[in-house]
């Protein structure tokens, strides 16, 4: 059976405080490891995908890197906006493509 | 705009009374699913369907009918709706499936329903 992990399940942080969120994850045959941001009462919103270990990815203050076995989710210098949930997910390969999500961290980022 | 669309927003219903929730996605995706989310245990998948006329099972299936007759509808069925039922549900839909690459998945506003 599939499995994401993620931690912390929360993190509250200062403006300015970089961190990281991680995602470890058993995924059959992994064809593609997603990370997203829900906003409170929201639809997720992709952020980024990542194909095999060693790529990285960014998008303004976020980074999204990958290993064979976890993904990590590196924040640098986090403003209030940044606060969210994070969701990680792996998608399996072969014929399934089935979608397994974390529970997500909720990410909260004081002035 | 792109987007995919849930009806209804917000349901409060009773036990054993049949609904359906809507979704349509005006973007032309081939895949479509969709998840419900409970506190403490996340996003969950109930059913996808990776083409007109093709689903499968995720990990959540009971209790959940779907149909896809067209390539941007995909409605979810509560033939008859329990109390375990009630949750925030999401449909999303992706652009394609490919053999190697993954597409990511654009989300609904999602549906709280109630099952009383």
């Amino acid at each position: 059976e599939d499995q994401v992990t993620q931690s912390p399940e929360a993190l509250r942080l200062q403006e300015g405080e970089s961190s990281s969120l991680n995602c470890s994850y058993t995924v059959s045959g992994l064809r593609g490891l997603f990370w997203y941001r829900q906003d409170p009462g929201k639809g997720p919103e992709f952020l980024f995908t990542l194909y095999s270990a060693g790529e990285e990815k960014e998008k303004e203050r976020l980074k999204a890197t990958l290993t064979k076995k976890e993904s990590f989710l590196h924040i640098t210098a986090p403003k209030p906006e940044d606060s969210a949930t994070y969701l990680c997910a792996g998608e399996s390969g072969g014929s399934n493509y089935k979608l397994t999500f974390g529970k997500g961290t909720l990410l909260t980022v004081n002035p | 705009e792109a987007q995919v669309t849930q009806n209804p927003r917000y349901l409060i219903t009773v036990t054993g009374k049949k609904l359906t929730v809507t979704c349509s996605q005006n973007m032309n995706h081939e895949y479509m699913s969709w998840y419900r989310q409970d506190p403490g245990l996340g996003l969950r998948q109930i059913y996808y369907s990776m083409n007109v006329e093709v689903t499968d099972k995720g990990d959540v299936p009971e209790g959940y009918k779907v149909s896809r007759k067209e390539k941007r509808n995909f409605p979810l069925i509560l033939e008859s709706p329990s109390p375990n039922q009630t949750s925030l549900y999401f449909c999303a839909s992706s652009p394609s499936l490919g053999d190697r690459y993954s597409y990511e998945q654009y989300f609904g506003p999602g549906t709280r329903l109630t099952v009383t």
